[in-house]
């Protein structure tokens, strides 16, 4: 089945405590992103990757990281994490982006305390 | 800037209604327009792709128009029910196509 899958699916932590989020699909992709997902502020872009080793910021990536070493899997990297990144993520990927559709992960739902 | 709005926010219906969902967007120049569906805490599944070429694409009893003069693309659902209580997000490409720009949703509630 054609999927994007995110892993944990829920994770509480501590602030400060470095942790990683990962994503993978099956769909051989050039492009994968990460949203997040807040009351009253929608989905906003943290991060994109055309392309493997090809990266950069979207509207919201302070305090992230990413990294695109293979072309299936872009993991999420909070390396001291803060409460207010306590939000809903989502991965998602697309074939080329812009002309096609894109497929998005069950999401992945952080608290940090 | 690309902006994306939806109206309603929030639609409560009897079962067996029609109705229609409205998305609006600034900028006419998109690439195509995805709706999709989220359940309360849950992924996003994506229920239409209409391509900019396109004026309607039509699954099951879902129907998304597209009218890009208009900056407007409605969708449509048919003979709804209580499992289709959701939030309805609709969301368009930026003009790079490195993003998609979201609208805030319109949350369905259908009583039985």
């Amino acid at each position: 089945e054609a999927q994007v899958t995110q892993n944990p699916r829920y994770l509480i932590t501590v602030t400060g405590k470095k942790l990683t989020v990962t994503c993978s699909q099956n769909m051989n992709h050039e492009y994968m992103s990460w949203y997040r997902q807040d009351p009253g502020l929608g989905l906003r872009q943290i991060y994109y990757s055309m392309n493997v080793e090809v990266t950069d910021k979207g509207d919201v990536p302070e305090g992230y990281k990413v990294s695109r070493k293979e072309k299936r899997n872009f993991p999420l990297i909070l390396e001291s994490p803060s409460p207010n990144q306590t939000s809903l993520y989502f991965c998602a990927s697309s074939p080329f982006g812009g002309d096609y559709g894109y497929t998005f992960g069950s999401g992945t739902r952080l608290t940090v305390v | 800037k690309q902006e994306v709005t939806q109206i309603p926010a929030a639609l409560s219906v009897p079962e067996g209604e029609n109705l229609v969902l409205n998305c609006s967007f600034t900028d006419s120049a998109i690439y195509n327009l995805q709706w999709f569906r989220q359940d309360p805490g849950k992924g996003l599944t994506s229920l239409l792709l209409i391509q900019s070429s396109q004026r309607e694409q039509t699954s099951g009893r879902l129907n998304a128009s597209l009218d890009k003069s208009s900056g407007r693309s409605t969708l449509y659902i048919a003979a709804s029910q209580p499992g289709d209580s959701a939030t309805y997000l609709c969301a368009v490409p930026n003009q790079a196509g490195t993003a998609l720009i979201f609208g805030k949703g319109t949350t369905l509630s259908v009583s039985s």
